[in-house]
């Protein structure tokens, strides 16, 4: 059946990086396009930006841009979202979503935290 | 950036009731791009609309999605205890998309 399977929960503190992989399985990897998306606690979703899996490019909304670097690898049908400078607004859980978001990753919790 | 309200912020309802959901866009959604998901406590969102109206593989026809432009809504017919979740609506007609704020149906 068609997956995505994301990386574990991280703990990072402020200013450092963080890398969330997404693997597809079940599925053309290089047929639909990948988004981001997070949540912070008991808040709403927010879109980060979108990539596709076939040429690799990605877009980003402003508020990402510079910060966030969305990349695939398609030997593994792996997608990554690298985010730098975490403060701790970025505390939240990261998902990645198939498309129009048919299927969805598990989430990755992300902490920063001093 | 297309900015969408969802109103009410919390809707009280009891089973077997209808539930009408709004979902504002600041400016027209292109082609009517716009979606609806349901959330239930530490699970990822579920697909139910796409396109404005159109119902995802799987999702119970109490489901209905109407609307274009800048006005949308979602309607469940007949409220059933595990409809009763966190809705968001989700534009995907321009860049960047975006997301409504969220609108939590609760059991009265």
């Amino acid at each position: 059946q068609v997956r995505l399977v994301q990386s574990g929960a991280e703990v990072k503190k402020p200013g450092a990086s963080v890398k969330v992989s997404c693997k597809a399985s079940g599925y053309t990897f290089t047929s639909s396009y990948m988004h981001w998306v997070r949540q912070a606690p008991g808040q709403g979703l927010e879109w980060m930006g979108i990539i596709d899996p076939s040429g690799g490019g990605a877009t980003y909304p402003q508020k990402f841009q510079g910060r966030v670097t969305m990349t695939r690898d398609t030997s593994t049908s792996t997608v990554y979202m690298e985010m730098t400078s975490l403060r701790s607004e970025d505390t939240a859980v990261y998902y990645c979503a198939r498309g129009l978001g048919d299927v969805w990753g598990q989430g990755t919790t992300v902490t920063v935290s001093s | 950036e297309i900015v969408l309200t969802q109103s009410p912020g919390t809707l009280s309802l009891s089973p077997g009731e209808r539930a009408t959901l709004s979902c504002r866009a600041s400016q027209s959604v292109n082609s009517n791009y716009l979606i609806w998901y349901q959330q239930k406590p530490g699970q990822a969102p579920r697909l139910l609309i796409y396109g404005a109206s159109s119902r995802a593989t799987g999702i119970p026809d109490r489901f209905s999605g109407s609307g274009s432009g800048t006005d949308f809504t979602l309607t469940i017919s007949r409220l059933e205890p595990e409809d009763f979740a966190v809705y968001y609506c989700r534009q995907y007609g321009s860049s960047p998309q975006t997301f409504g704020q969220g609108t939590k149906v609760e059991i009265k």
